[in-house]
């Protein structure tokens, strides 16, 4: 079993639209939580952190953290083309471990 | 402005050669991180330095080596023992190395075989 699991999509949503990427890992032991995006042939840029069970909000970005089922998601609230990235989870377990990204794609 | 520069953007390397890849930091941060990318593949961490003259191996140290002499700066040579090093690399720092530190990506390098 991969570390930190991601659907690799791509994730298609119309411009709008709520975009929800899910992240699951599996050391219980995580204790903060990252999302990244990365556009194509760039580094990746941090979005969202989190380290408590519950959700977190900066502007369009949801993050939501439920650490009994291990998982993490993204919100992504009007999409907009804009957004069409990869984005990364990243779980930190002693070091940071990655998944490998979800593609997300909106669609004007 | 504050940031983290990797030089160049662009690297080939040939046959039998050693290249190094160039991180500088001017963000005072104590930990830096050297992550290799493959297409379609998450980051994998090569290195890891938390403060001067101290680094650790990642899960792919294998045909690579780092130095920090400097909190600046923490240069990665690709040696001629790492037999596929055509790959995307990142440089990061973050404040130290704790559970909570987001890091923090420079442009990162695109090494090729020539």
């Amino acid at each position: 079993q991969k570390e930190v699991e991601q659907n690799s999509g791509p994730l298609s949503v119309p411009e709008g639209a709520i975009a929800s990427l899910n992240c699951t890992y599996s050391d219980r032991g995580s204790q903060s939580f990252f999302w990244y995006r990365q556009y194509s042939g760039k580094s990746p840029e941090l979005i969202m952190f989190i380290y408590s069970n519950g959700d977190k909000e900066d502007g369009r970005f949801t993050a939501q953290l439920n650490k009994a089922s291990q998982y993490v998601s993204l919100l992504i609230r009007d999409s907009q083309p804009s957004d069409s990235a990869t984005y990364l989870c990243a779980v930190n377990v002693n070091k940071l471990v990655f998944g490998a990204g979800t593609i997300l794609r909106v669609k004007s | 402005d504050g940031g983290i520069t990797q030089s160049p953007k662009y690297l080939f390397r040939k046959e039998g050669q050693n290249v190094t890849l160039s991180c500088e930091q001017n963000l005072n941060h104590d930990a830096m991180y050297w992550y290799r990318q493959d297409p379609g593949q998450g980051l994998r961490l090569i290195y890891y330095s938390q403060i001067v003259n101290d680094f650790q191996k990642g899960d792919i140290a294998e045909g690579y080596s780092v130095s920090r002499e400097k909190k600046e700066s923490f240069p990665l040579t690709v040696t001629s023992a790492q037999k596929n090093p055509t790959a995307f690399y990142l440089c990061a720092s973050s404040p130290y190395q704790g559970s909570n530190q987001p890091q923090h990506f420079g442009d990162g390098t695109r090494l090729s075989i020539l």
